[in-house]
């Protein structure tokens, strides 16, 4: 089946600075990704859309300039947590969609842990 | 918008019990997608089923099965003689078809299976 990653597994920093996730289709081009955080025995919520060459569109509540995401390519998508602060502490997971022929299916990545301190 | 309830929060049985977990949901458009997760301690998601709005048919995978209504909205899943393995959070979610592929997942919140030995 099909393969997303995600880099770094997990991540510590400190109060202040800003971290970037990748999110990559290993086998299959994506142009469209999404980006999603889970609190701490909570659930999923979709935080954007990411489409390849264009600008994210936002959940209601998610504020851009503070979580930017970049999808340059066709297998890569970023978010960058920008001046991150311990309440940004969460797991946060990517999808990709793949719609090469007739599919259209979406495959998770294994989730980064961030760690804000 | 849309919306999916599970409204157990979390279940307990003994080992070799069935179980049922439920999912309700809530959408205004005729095509959509219906799915079950399991995310054990580690937090990677395990995909377990997709199902599309136009197929209502049950489906059976080994121990697992589900029943598709959409006279109820529902979208149940019944673990037949449970195992401590299928300990973990099991996450229904939907996601809607907006012309150009299906959107984020909207996930409910999950409800937390333990199977005692």
């Amino acid at each position: 089946g099909a393969v997303v990653s995600q880099h770094p597994s997990w991540v510590i920093c400190k109060s202040g600075t800003s971290v970037k996730i990748e999110c990559r289709s290993l086998d299959f081009q994506a142009t469209t990704m999404f980006w999603y955080r889970q609190f701490p025995k909570q659930s999923l919520m979709l935080m954007a859309t990411s489409n390849e060459g264009s600008k994210a569109t936002y959940e209601q509540g998610v504020e851009k300039d503070k979580f930017l995401i970049n999808h340059a390519s066709l297998t890569l998508s970023t978010l960058t947590v920008t001046s991150a602060h311990p309440e940004d502490s969460s797991f946060y997971i990517c999808s990709a969609r793949d719609r090469a022929g007739e599919k259209d299916e979406q495959f998770f990545g294994p989730g980064t842990r961030l760690t804000v301190l | 918008a849309q919306k999916v309830t599970q409204a157990q929060t979390e279940i307990s049985v003994v080992e070799k019990e069935d179980v049922t977990l439920d999912c309700v949901y809530e959408t205004r458009d005729t095509t959509y997608y219906l799915f079950w997760y399991k995310q054990p301690p580690s937090g990677e998601l395990v995909f377990l089923i997709r199902r599309n709005s136009f197929d209502e048919q049950n489906e059976i995978s080994g121990r697992y099965s589900w029943n598709f209504q959409k006279s109820t909205s529902s979208f149940n899943f019944t673990i037949t003689a449970s195992q401590v393995v299928d300990s973990a959070v099991y996450f229904c979610a939907l996601s809607v078809w907006s012309g150009g592929g299906a959107d984020g997942l909207t996930f409910g919140k999950g409800t937390h299976l333990i199977i005692q030995p």
